[in-house]
């Protein structure tokens, strides 16, 4: 059946260090992957996107990889600052499912100063 | 300034009587959807729209309703609450589709009681 799940519930690096958040999925139909980050008190807040056709987006200090051998996402951010504190979901779309989201349930990140 | 605002922000209730979750955006944008977030299940989706009078149902349409009837608004409607309906909902809207570049509105904590 659809899902999307998350390897880790909880992150905790040092600031200045690379992070790696991953994702797994298991409808290998899903066309675009996303990227949201979600701080305390807040809506989620787009982050990054990749196609299915794609192995890799960058964005600034964010890369996004997508391995569909294993259906594994990942989301890593370079120099990790406290302002990436947050939780971070991985979220799947299907082009002809219009406009449906299925969310993983979240990784918190934290940082330490 | 680009935004997606619910209204209200907190709520507390009591079962039974009908109330509506407000959400507008100001960015021209097709796609609408309505989320709950609730601990351990992440973010689901209620019911989206792809355009004026279009809406569908997400995974977990039970017990709301939606109208699309101009493109800025995508009102949240239960028409008669219960407990389980106790969470924290998320309004987002699109230009392309609801799996790119989705802003989420601040989000509408309601307790029913």
């Amino acid at each position: 059946g659809e899902s999307v799940g998350l390897h880790l519930p909880t992150l905790s690096v040092q600031e200045g260090d690379n992070s790696i958040i991953n994702c797994a999925y298991s409808n290998s139909a899903s066309d675009y992957f996303i990227w949201y980050k979600q701080e305390s008190g807040k809506g989620p807040q787009f982050i990054i996107d990749i196609r299915s056709n794609m192995d890799k987006r960058q964005g600034q200090r964010v890369t996004v990889l997508l391995n569909k051998t294993v259906k594994h996402l990942s989301l890593q951010i370079a120099a990790t600052q406290p302002g990436d504190s947050a939780v971070y979901f991985c979220a799947e779309n299907m082009d002809n499912q219009g406009g449906k989201l299925i969310f993983g349930q979240g990784t918190e990140l934290s940082v330490k100063p | 300034e680009a935004q997606v605002t619910q209204n209200p922000r907190y709520l507390i209730t009591v079962t039974g009587k009908k109330l509506t979750v407000t959400c507008s955006q100001n960015m021209n944008h097709e796609y609408m959807s309505w989320y709950r977030q609730d601990p351990g299940l992440g973010l689901r989706q209620i019911y989206y729209s792809m355009n004026v009078e279009v809406t569908d149902k997400g995974d977990v349409p039970e017990g709301y309703k939606v109208s699309r009837k101009e493109k800025r608004n995508f009102p949240l409607i239960l028409e008669s609450p219960s407990p389980n309906q106790t969470s924290l909902y998320f309004c987002a809207s699109s230009l392309r589709g609801l799996g790119t570049e989705a802003f989420f509105g601040q989000g509408t904590r309601l307790t029913v009681v």
